[in-house]
């Protein structure tokens, strides 16, 4: 079975704080996502990855960047944490861009 | 860009009644329509998905339909159990083209018993 995990599953830090959320995969996926759930939202794309080193921008990546040094390994930064990023963050796997996603148990994220 | 309408927000439904999302979609280039079920505490897990070249697909109590023409696709639960309450979510995205999934805003279920 594919399993994603994330570091946390809930995280409290404080307004201009530096946060790293970090994402690990199992199954050799070349693809790694990170979205933000908000109520009557769904699911928004903030950045993916489709290789090692590379990334590209999703509909909402203000605020936030990306890093994936090592091909199971994918972690959102926060540079400096804002109330408005208060958040379920999910990260997700694919073997194939525009596929079907495995997604990680998320992370709630409050910054106050 | 790609934009899904998922309708409604949410649905209670009486154990054994069944329960039907609607979604639709914009870009007539879009030809994968995958359904995510998301428990409480989980990620959204996918539970049944249909391409453009079928208009139905059924697994078990579950089945999707599809309306090309209209662009929209619907999920449709019978006999509906205490453990189908969970929020669902539609996406769509162009098969093979690199396209990201574009999601629905989610529907929450809730089957009471």
């Amino acid at each position: 079975d594919v399993k994603v995990t994330q570091s946390s599953r809930y995280l409290v830090k404080r307004t201009g704080e530096k946060v790293f959320l970090e994402c690990v995969q199992d199954m050799d996926h070349e693809n790694m996502f990170w979205y933000r759930q908000d109520p009557g939202l769904g699911l928004r794309l903030i950045y993916f990855s489709y290789d090692v080193k590379m990334k590209e921008k999703g509909d909402i990546p203000e605020g936030y960047s990306v890093s994936r040094e090592k091909k199971e390994r994918f972690s959102l930064i926060l540079e400096s944490a804002s109330t408005n990023q208060t958040s379920m963050y999910l990260c997700a796997s694919s073997f194939v861009v525009g596929h079907e996603q495995y997604f990680g148990p998320g992370t709630r994220l409050t910054v106050t | 860009g790609e934009n899904v309408e998922q309708h409604p927000s949410t649905l209670s439904v009486q154990e054994g009644d069944s329960a039907v999302i609607k979604c639709t979609y914009s870009d007539s280039a879009s030809n994968y329509f995958p359904w995510y079920k998301q428990e409480l505490g989980k990620g959204p897990q996918l539970i049944i998905d249909i391409r453009s070249n079928v208009g139905e697909k059924k697994d078990q109590r579950i089945a999707v339909t599809l309306n090309k023409t209209a662009k929209h696709f619907s999920l449709h639960i019978t006999e509906t159990q205490p453990e189908d309450s969970a929020v669902y979510f539609c996406a769509a995205s162009v098969w093979g083209q690199g396209g990201k999934l574009i999601f629905g805003q989610g529907t929450e279920l809730s089957v009471k018993p």
